[in-house]
């Protein structure tokens, strides 16, 4: 099983809809989790960051943990063209800092 | 956050050669870290660059391949060695956000290479 897993996608959403991105987990020890957006040609950036059981929400986004399920979810609310992007869940794994990433989610946001 | 830095943004090299990417930090940092991103993949963490020691490599990597060098606490150099084509990926360093030990990491624009 790897550590982190994601739906590789294309997740394909309408302009205005919600886009849910899920992720699994393994290490039952993590405490922090992490979404990363991805666009094409560049680098990652963190997005969302969430340690505690239930929803996180900053503007359109909120982030879902359940720690008892190992599952780390990213809701995109009033999706746009300009939110089309791979979204990278990454998780800590190891030891102090060590990021372990999943595969990423290919999001794409139609008018 | 950070400010971060990285030479070359973009390089086609042959095989057999060996290139150095540089990574340039605008605050002292404690860690650095190198990824790849292998066309198409995720990230995979190379090594953890640490002032004053040795990096530290993960499973698969090796230091005769992937050398790294840690002069100060702002910046890093990651060779790749003895190129071949399937070392044509994304190199990024990434660095802490903070002190608060949350394990949040700020990127670099990265480096994109090409092996012929």
């Amino acid at each position: 099983q790897k550590e982190v897993e994601q739906n590789s996608g294309p997740l394909s959403v309408p302009e205005g809809a919600i886009a849910s991105l899920n992720c699994t987990y393994s290490d039952r020890v993590s405490q922090s989790f992490f979404w990363y957006r991805q666009y094409s040609g560049k680098s990652p950036e963190l997005i969302m960051s969430i340690y505690s059981n239930g929803d996180k929400e900053d503007g359109r986004f909120t982030a879902q943990l359940n720690k008892a399920s190992q599952y780390v979810s990213l809701l995109i609310r009033d999706s746009q063209p300009s939110d089309s992007a791979t979204y990278l869940c990454a998780v800590p794994s190891g030891g102090y800092n060590k990021l372990i990433f999943g595969a990423g989610t290919r999001l794409a946001v139609h008018p | 956050s950070a400010v971060i830095s990285q030479k070359p943004s973009r390089d086609i090299c042959q095989r057999g050669t060996s290139l150095t990417i540089q990574c340039q930090v605008d605050s002292q940092v404690t860690m650095m870290f190198w990824y790849r991103q292998q066309p198409g993949q995720s990230l995979t963490l190379i090594a953890t660059a640490n002032q004053g020691s040795e990096a530290t490599y993960e499973s698969g990597f090796v230091i005769d391949k992937f050398p790294i060098s840690r002069p100060n606490l702002t910046f890093s150099t990651l060779t790749v060695s003895n190129m071949s084509p399937e070392d044509s990926s994304i190199y990024l360093c990434s660095v802490p956000k903070g002190t608060s030990g949350n394990n949040e990491q700020f990127f670099g624009p990265g480096t994109r290479l090409t092996v012929l």
